[in-house]
Order: C-alpha cells, then sequence, then structure tokens
C-alpha cells in the first residue's frame, strides 16, 4: 500500500474485555515496530518484528500485551482484561529493513484505545 | 535506561518568527532524528543527524547534532501556520548496528503559530 494503515482508527472498550489492534504495515518493509503515545506524552517503544520474529519484546507493559506478525506483514498488537491506564494512541512503524543504516521509520496514524 | 530531555514543552509565536527547540540526553545517540506529528497523524521525520558536529538543513529546517552527541537542537526560520504540531526528537537505543531497534522519544515540543 501506499503507506502504513492502521485499523480500527478508534475502539472504545470496557475494562476487562480484550482488544485487537492491526497494522499493515509498507509493502516490502520487513521491519515493524509498535509504540504506544499516552495523552501529551512522547512515544513508548513497545515491541520490533524483523520478518516474522520479535528480536526485541522489551517493551510490553506486562504479559496482557501480546503481538504477533504473518507472513511478514500484517501484525496484530493484543491486549488481553484491558486497564483504564491502557487507554492510548497505539501507534505502528515499518522500515525497509531495521534501523541500522539509517532507515527511516514510517509511521500509521495509529488508533485510539479508550478504556472505560 | 536512555531519556531524551527537550525544551521547551511548548511555544506560542507569531507568525514569520524564528523558533529554536532542543533536546539533551545524560547517554550518548550516535543518531538524532527530529518529527513532526499534526494531529490525528503519525510522526514524519523531518530531519536525521548521524554524525557528531553535523548541521543538516530541510528547506527551513536546520538541525545540529551536538559535538558532545548529547543534545541536538532544531531551528524553523521564518514560522507559518502549517508548522503547527509537536515536534519530538528521537534517538536509537542500544547498538546502531545490531540492537538498536528501538527509538527513544523525547516528550514533545507543541508549537502553535498565530497567524
Amino acid at each position: 500500500g501506499a503507506g502504513v494503515s492502521q485499523s480500527p482508527s478508534n475502539k472504545v472498550t470496557e475494562k476487562g474485555k480484550d482488544v485487537e489492534l492491526r497494522c499493515d504495515p509498507i509493502s516490502g518493509h520487513t521491519a515493524l515496530y509498535w509504540y504506544r503515545q499516552s495523552l501529551g506524552q512522547g512515544l513508548e517503544f513497545l515491541i520490533y518484528f524483523q520478518g516474522n520474529s520479535a528480536p526485541d519484546k522489551s517493551g510490553l507493559p506486562s504479559d496482557r500485551f501480546s503481538a504477533e506478525r504473518t507472513g511478514g506483514s500484517v501484525s496484530t498488537l493484543t491486549i488481553q482484561r484491558t486497564q483504564q491506564e491502557d487507554s492510548a494512541v497505539y501507534l505502528c512503524a515499518s522500515s525497509y529493513r531495521g534501523l541500522a543504516g539509517g532507515n527511516e521509520q514510517f509511521f500509521g496514524p495509529g488508533t485510539r484505545l479508550t478504556v472505560l | 535506561g536512555q531519556q531524551l530531555n527537550q525544551s521547551p514543552q511548548s511555544m506560542f509565536i507569531q507568525e514569520g518568527e524564528d523558533v529554536s527547540m532542543n533536546c539533551t540526553s545524560s547517554s550518548i545517540f550516535n543518531t538524532w532524528l527530529w518529527y513532526k506529528q499534526e494531529p490525528g497523524e503519525g510522526p514524519v521525520l523531518l530531519i536525521a543527524l548521524y554524525k557528531a558536529g553535523e548541521l543538516t538543513s530541510n528547506g527551513r529546517l536546520t538541525a545540529q547534532f551536538g559535538i558532545t552527541r548529547k543534545d541536538s537542537f532544531l531551528n524553523i526560520s521564518a514560522s507559518i501556520p502549517s508548522d503547527v504540531g509537536i515536534y519530538f526528537c528521537a534517538g536509537p537505543s542500544g547498538v546502531w548496528e545490531t540492537s538498536g531497534s528501538r527509538l527513544t522519544f523525547g516528550e514533545g515540543t507543541q508549537l502553535t503559530v498565530n497567524p
């Protein structure tokens, strides 16, 4: 596609429910990243995929958070038993290979998650 | 972990004025990146700096990579209303060639330009 796309754009859920957020990276980009942005804050790294494997998942805040990537393309971020503090904008980015060599990360528009 | 301290947090300026914002770190970064984020959008890369002392321009934007590798600044000259947005500095955490898979972001500078 022309850019990174994410769905849904907005998600409102009740505390305790599970949610799935989807990211479609730019075609051909092998590296994919998930970040979280709380209101008025900078971006917080969550997880990095190179192909279908995740060599760096150290940013996931708890075991309620998980992510997978299939076919070297689409990625899904799953949050189980959502809590109010999970409310944030979840941003996905992709790059051609990785950060080595200065490959630019292209960001999607984000999914705004609100946990009531 | 590594942290980036960005200042100022917000700026309110008149159209035509120049703007300067900066970013500092307690540890060395091998690359400095400057992004702009507009409402409802993801960040867009404005300028990338790869070498200490490097001064790079992109139109009305100029950024410098500090000699100590612990700071960077971004200048915007002759601001216009479409410059409005949040500006973030960022740098790769860990070793660039191996574990540089994550970006650490500053907390952003909110720029408002009054016409």
